[in-house]
């Protein structure tokens, strides 16, 4: 079956850890997401990815790192420069901007997430 | 400034009681209004894509419409397992970000 993987699905830091979160997704689509999602609050981009060995920002990427070394797999580092990293993190990906029969109004399709927790 | 509300945060039915969930925008430039469901503890699931003013999208109980400023969700006589947190977002334009609502939890009782 087709679909995008997140691990773990709960995880915990500690005051001054790096964490990584694994996302890998066999859709074969170009483009990946991260988005941190807090209660009442819409999602919002960390980094995205239109091709490997390429990432832009978003619009919270302070204290977060990724990279895309494989079209599969975009893995992201919440490092200890992120004040409040406990959120729920949420991967996504879809056919890159401007391609396929839904050129710019391509879907994003999500991960189960992963739920951090600083302790 | 570009934006996505969604109205009202929180709506409590009783099983087959219709109504309308709400999505307004502000953006320059739509190039696409997204619906996604999301169950507690899950990743939002892709529900309907709208890309122009009068356009309307149906699958089972959920029929999606958009105008020029605002886009409903439309819930026919829902049945519990509807009981979700529904998101919109809107994509401008020239960018490849999507804007997203707060959502808006339904909670259908039986």
């Amino acid at each position: 079956d087709g679909g995008i993987t997140q691990s773990p699905k709960y995880l915990f830091r500690k005051e001054g850890q790096n964490v990584t979160l694994s996302c890998e997704q066999n859709l074969n689509h170009d483009a990946m997401y991260w988005y941190r999602q807090d209660p009442g609050q819409g999602l919002r981009l960390i980094y995205y990815s239109q091709i490997v060995n390429d990432f832009q920002k978003g619009d919270i990427a302070e204290g977060y790192s990724v990279s895309r070394e494989k079209k599969e797999s975009f893995p992201l580092t919440v490092t200890s420069a992120q004040k409040n990293p406990t959120a729920f993190y949420l991967c996504a990906s879809s056919i890159r901007f401007g391609q396929g029969a839904g050129g710019a109004y391509n879907e994003q399709f999500f991960g189960p997430g992963t739920r951090l927790t600083v302790l | 400034e570009d934006q996505v509300t969604q109205s009202p945060e929180a709506l409590r039915l009783q099983e087959g009681e219709s109504s309308s969930l709400n999505c307004s925008y502000t953006v320059s430039g739509l190039r696409g209004l997204f619906w996604y469901r999301q169950d507690p503890g899950k990743g939002p699931e892709f529900l309907f894509t709208l890309y122009s003013a009068g356009e309307e999208k149906e699958k089972e109980r959920l029929k999606a419409t958009l105008t020029k400023k605002e886009s409903f969700l439309h819930i026919t006589a829902p049945k519990p397992e509807d009981s979700a947190t529904y998101l919109c977002a809107a994509r401008m334009d020239s960018n490849y970000q999507l804007i997203w609502g707060a959502g808006t939890k339904l909670i259908i009782k039986p």
